[in-house]
């Protein structure tokens, strides 16, 4: 079955350091990958997306690094500040298109 | 600019009761879902629409109706709710192209807790 898994369920970070957030996905034929930032008591927010036919893809201080050889996805932070303290999910399509598939999540702790 | 509002914020049944979740969005998404939030889970799909008059069903939707009269309202109900229930649950819209091709919009949950 569809299945979207992370590496590791807490990161400790501190201040400043760079962050990386690890996902391995099952389904091969998934078109759309997606990562969300969903602080305490709120709703997941958008963080950054890419399409199965990039390997990266930059935002502001986010980079999400795709290598579909070994389904694996990865959301960079870079100097880590403590607003990024949450839980960051990834999500990817399912084969028909018509849901995102998402991971149990890796809780970021960032202190100063 | 409202995006995915959510009504109500919190909510506690006892078993056996009903109730309905609202959802309502402003951006003409036709696309929209429903999502549960368990510890340690993640999000699974209930139940999505692709636009007025159609409904489907997600990975979990045992428990729980929708129905899509308009765009902007999908309302999720439950007929008689368990404590298997007790959750946290979040709507969620996108535009739609015949598959999900870009983020979902989620709103700031209803967290309902059963007796």
């Amino acid at each position: 079955g569809e299945s979207v898994g992370l590496h590791l369920p807490t990161l400790s970070v501190q201040e400043g350091d760079n962050s990386i957030i690890n996902c391995a996905y099952s389904n091969s034929a998934s078109d759309y990958f997606i990562w969300y930032k969903q602080e305490s008591g709120k709703g997941p927010q958008f963080i950054i997306d890419i399409r199965s036919n990039m390997d990266k893809r930059q935002g502001q201080r986010v980079t999400v690094l795709l290598n579909k050889t070994v389904k694996h996805l990865s959301l960079q932070i870079a100097a880590t500040q403590p607003g990024d303290s949450a839980v960051y999910f990834c999500a990817e399509t399912n084969q028909a298109g018509t849901a995102l598939i998402f991971g149990k999540g890796t809780t970021l702790s960032v202190s100063s | 600019n409202a995006g995915v509002t959510q009504t109500p914020k919190f909510q506690v049944l006892k078993t056996g009761q009903s109730m309905t979740l609202q959802c309502a969005q402003d951006m003409n998404h036709e696309y929209m879902s429903w999502y549960r939030q368990d510890p340690g889970m993640g999000l699974r799909l209930i139940h999505y629409s692709v636009g007025a008059g159609i409904t489907d069903q997600g990975e979990v939707p045992n428990g729980y109706n929708v129905s899509r009269s308009t765009t902007e309202d999908f309302p999720l109900r439950l007929l008689s709710a368990a404590p298997s229930q007790t959750s946290v649950y979040f709507c969620a819209s996108s535009p739609w192209q015949g598959a999900i091709t870009g983020e979902l919009f989620f709103g700031e949950g209803s967290r309902l807790t059963v007796l």
